[in-house]
């Protein structure tokens, strides 16, 4: 079964409108989350990296004000898209890793965020 | 700067026969390394990793190779099924300490039945 719950699986809504998608880590503790960018055929892009109970790191060109991101438990971060414009419609993924070593990522489902 | 690659964007193979995925990477310091599996509209699901101390990594029907002298690592799946059809990406970690991924383009593999 699923060990990363993300949600909603797909946002539908009006340009200037702030999306929150969140991630849930189900089976274990996280005390790392990462936030992923997926567009059509191509890679996914770290975006950035959630840290419970501190300030999220983020990837060069990632304006930290548009993604706002928040991991106030161990089994919870949300990335909120503030103001989104159309050019932010895109697949965003999360993961979660257990807190030891070289455990792989685990991946929610991914939230297909289209702005109109 | 692509640091992981995926040369093949494509691939089918015929059902029983064996696939070879292929990764490049150029970061020396890449020490982990993964391959995930992805179907449309779904997050990827993690089939099997390998460590730079190892050079080969077998999990049932997947096994992945690592030459760390061409950084290039492989991902064999034998006999292939239908099911095995989707896009593998490969992945690498370890340059910085933080477990970030960087991931490659992807490869879409279909099993032909």
């Amino acid at each position: 079964g699923a060990v990363v719950s993300q949600h909603p699986s797909r946002v539908i809504c009006k340009s200037g409108t702030s999306v929150k998608i969140e991630c849930r880590s189900l089976d274990f503790q996280a005390t790392t989350m990462f936030w992923y960018r997926q567009f059509p055929k191509q890679s996914l892009m770290l975006m950035a990296t959630s840290n419970e109970g501190s300030k999220a790191t983020y990837e060069q060109g990632v304006e930290k004000d548009k993604f706002l991101i928040n991991h106030a438990s161990l089994t919870l971060s949300t990335l909120t898209v503030t103001s989104a414009h159309p050019e932010d419609s895109s697949f965003y993924i999360c993961s979660a890793r257990a807190p030891t070593n070289n455990q792989p990522q685990h991946f929610g489902d991914g939230t297909r965020l289209s702005i109109l | 700067d692509q640091q992981v690659k995926q040369n093949s964007p494509s691939l089918s193979v015929q059902e029983g026969r064996i696939s070879i995925l292929n990764c490049d990477y150029t970061n020396s310091m890449f020490d982990y390394f993964l391959w995930y599996k992805k179907y449309p509209a779904e997050g990827p699901t993690f089939l099997i990793s390998i460590s730079s101390i190892k050079d080969k990594n077998e999990d049932g029907r997947f096994t992945v190779f690592l030459n760390k002298s061409a950084k290039h690592l492989s991902l064999h799946i034998v006999p292939s099924q239908p099911g095995d059809s989707a896009v593998y990406f490969c992945a690498a970690s370890g340059d910085s300490g933080t477990y970030k991924y960087i991931f490659g383009t992807g490869t879409r593999l279909k099993v032909l039945a």
